[in-house]
C-alpha cells in the first residue's frame, strides 16, 4: 500500500538559518507529489507540487523541493527561514487511482 | 475567489450525541473531500464526492458517519452517535476535478471535542 513518512516530528531552526523538511514516500509507480503548509487554527496551504520534469520544483515562500527517485524521497527545502514559516509541514502523494496519502506531518519551530 | 466554507469553527458534544459539519466548496470545482485530522496525525480521507456522487468512501464507518452532497454543491458531514475517539479536526477540500494532478483547497476546519 502506498504510504508517505516524515521522519522528524518537530524540527527548530533559527531564523535566517536554513531548512530542510524530509519526505520518504512508497509507491511503485511514478508519484505525484506535494507538499503542504498548515498554521495553527486553519486548513492546508499547497506549497509545491512534483508531476513530472525537472526534479526541482519550486513554490510559494520561497520554498523548493527534489525529487529523488533512487530514494524514493522528496525533502523540502529553504535557504532562509523566517519566524512566519513556523507550521506544521504535511507531505503527501497522489497514485494512479487519484488517491491522496498524507504523512503525519512535522512540525516546525523558528528561534529569534 | 472565495475559498472553501466551513461551519462552525468548533464544537463540543457529549459522546453518544449527533453532531454535523457543513462545508461550501470553492464556486466551479466538482470534487469535494472531506478529511478526519486526528491530533498529531495527517489528514485521513473519509468521503470523495464528484458532484453529488460518492467516489471513494472505504474510509467511512458507516454505522455512525454519513455524508451527502446535495446537489452537487454543499456538503454536510454527520456523526450520529459520537465516540470519544471522533475527537479530531474535520477537514472539507474541493478540486477542479477528481484527477491527482488536480491542487486541493482547503477550509479552515471544524474542531470537535467529545466529553
Amino acid at each position: 500500500a502506498q504510504s508517505v513518512t516524515q521522519p522528524d516530528i518537530h524540527i527548530t531552526v533559527s531564523e535566517g538559518a536554513s531548512l530542510e523538511l524530509r519526505c520518504n514516500y512508497s509507491y511503485g509507480a511514478t508519484p505525484y507529489l506535494f507538499w503542504y503548509v498548515q498554521s495553527p487554527g486553519q486548513g492546508l496551504q499547497l506549497l509545491l507540487k512534483y508531476f513530472s520534469g525537472d526534479t526541482l520544483v519550486q513554490g510559494i515562500k520561497g520554498f523548493e523541493a527534489e525529487f529523488k527517485r533512487s530514494q524514493s524521497s522528496f525533502n523540502l527545502r529553504k535557504p532562509s527561514v523566517h519566524w512566519s514559516d513556523a507550521a506544521e509541514y504535511f507531505c503527501a502523494v497522489g497514485d494512479n487511482f487519484n488517491k491522496f496519502y498524507f504523512g503525519s506531518g512535522t512540525k516546525l519551530n523558528v528561534k529569534p | 475567489e472565495a475559498g472553501v466554507a466551513q461551519s462552525p469553527r468548533y464544537k463540543i458534544i457529549e459522546k453518544r450525541q449527533s453532531v454535523a459539519f457543513w462545508c461550501n466548496p470553492i464556486s466551479g470545482h466538482a470534487t469535494l473531500y472531506w478529511y478526519q485530522q486526528i491530533l498529531g496525525q495527517g489528514p485521513k480521507l473519509l468521503i470523495q464526492f464528484q458532484n453529488n456522487g460518492v467516489v471513494d468512501d472505504s474510509q467511512l464507518p458507516k454505522d455512525r458517519f454519513s455524508a451527502e452532497r446535495l446537489k452537487g454543491v454543499d456538503s454536510t458531514l454527520k456523526i450520529q452517535p459520537a465516540k470519544l475517539e471522533d475527537s479530531a479536526v474535520y477537514l472539507c477540500a474541493s478540486s477542479l476535478g477528481p484527477d491527482r494532478n488536480q491542487p486541493q483547497h482547503f477550509g479552515d476546519g471544524t474542531r470537535l471535542s467529545i466529553l
